[in-house]
């Protein structure tokens, strides 16, 4: 069984730009959240997807967005770069994204912001 | 808001020694409880995790125990290995199904 898939691995984006990554869920998995890593704030929750419809969000600026496609994989967007959004970008999938569900990570996009 | 402490930041240990990481949370009604260890350059794996109906749970060489009263919960690595070196993440998922982390476990295991 594939897990989760992240595409790209790296990307380097000039300030002011925008960017998308993609995730692909394990197969049959319906929930993908979406985490920023980075070495001062740790993994923090960005937003987590459900059929199509965003169901929570974390404490970031409009300029982050994400949708789901009705395959379940996931794209998220930044818009204008900015320096500090240079992160590990996370997602997880699991099975409904309930409370007792396991959720399983790709490996990431690094994303370098200059 | 809701928040995961956990200590310590950095833990060395020498091999076949054990290590033990604590960790509480805010949200009380959070039960769901899992443990991530991240190698460099690799996403986060689950290793174990724990439901607020049980109060310890073990796989192999790895345990977590749950304090429900007390909002704590604790990962214990036993016969610690090299390959055990890793940084480790306990998270809890809160009550608004979201999964909040703790800020990592460095674990170094000394040949």
């Amino acid at each position: 069984k594939a897990g989760v898939t992240q595409t790209p691995r790296y990307l380097i984006k000039t300030r002011g730009q925008q960017v998308t990554l993609s995730c692909s869920p394990i197969s049959g998995h319906r929930s993908v959240s979406w985490y920023q890593q980075t070495p001062g704030q740790g993994l923090q929750f960005l937003f987590e997807y459900f059929s199509e419809t965003q169901r929570n969000k974390g404490n970031f600026p409009g300029r982050f967005s994400g949708r789901q496609f009705s395959n379940s994989r996931s794209e998220m967007n930044v818009s204008t770069l900015e320096l500090g959004d240079s992160a590990l970008y996370l997602c997880a999938s699991s099975l409904s994204g309930n409370m007792n569900t396991e959720a399983f990570f790709g490996q990431g996009t690094r994303l370098t912001v200059v | 808001g809701e928040n995961v402490e956990q200590h310590p930041s950095t833990l060395s240990v020498q091999e076949g020694d054990s290590a033990v990481i604590k960790c509480t949370y805010s949200d009380s009604a959070s039960n769901y409880f899992p443990w991530y260890k991240q190698e460099l350059g690799k996403g986060p794996q689950l290793i174990i995790d724990i439901r607020s109906n049980v109060g310890e749970k073990k796989d192999q060489r790895i345990a977590v125990t749950l304090n429900k009263t007390a909002k704590h919960f604790s990962l214990h690595i036993t016969e610690t290995q090299p390959e055990d070196s890793a940084v480790y993440f306990c998270a809890a998922r809160t009550s608004y199904d979201k999964v909040i982390f703790g800020p990592g476990t460095s674990l170094s295991v000394i040949p």
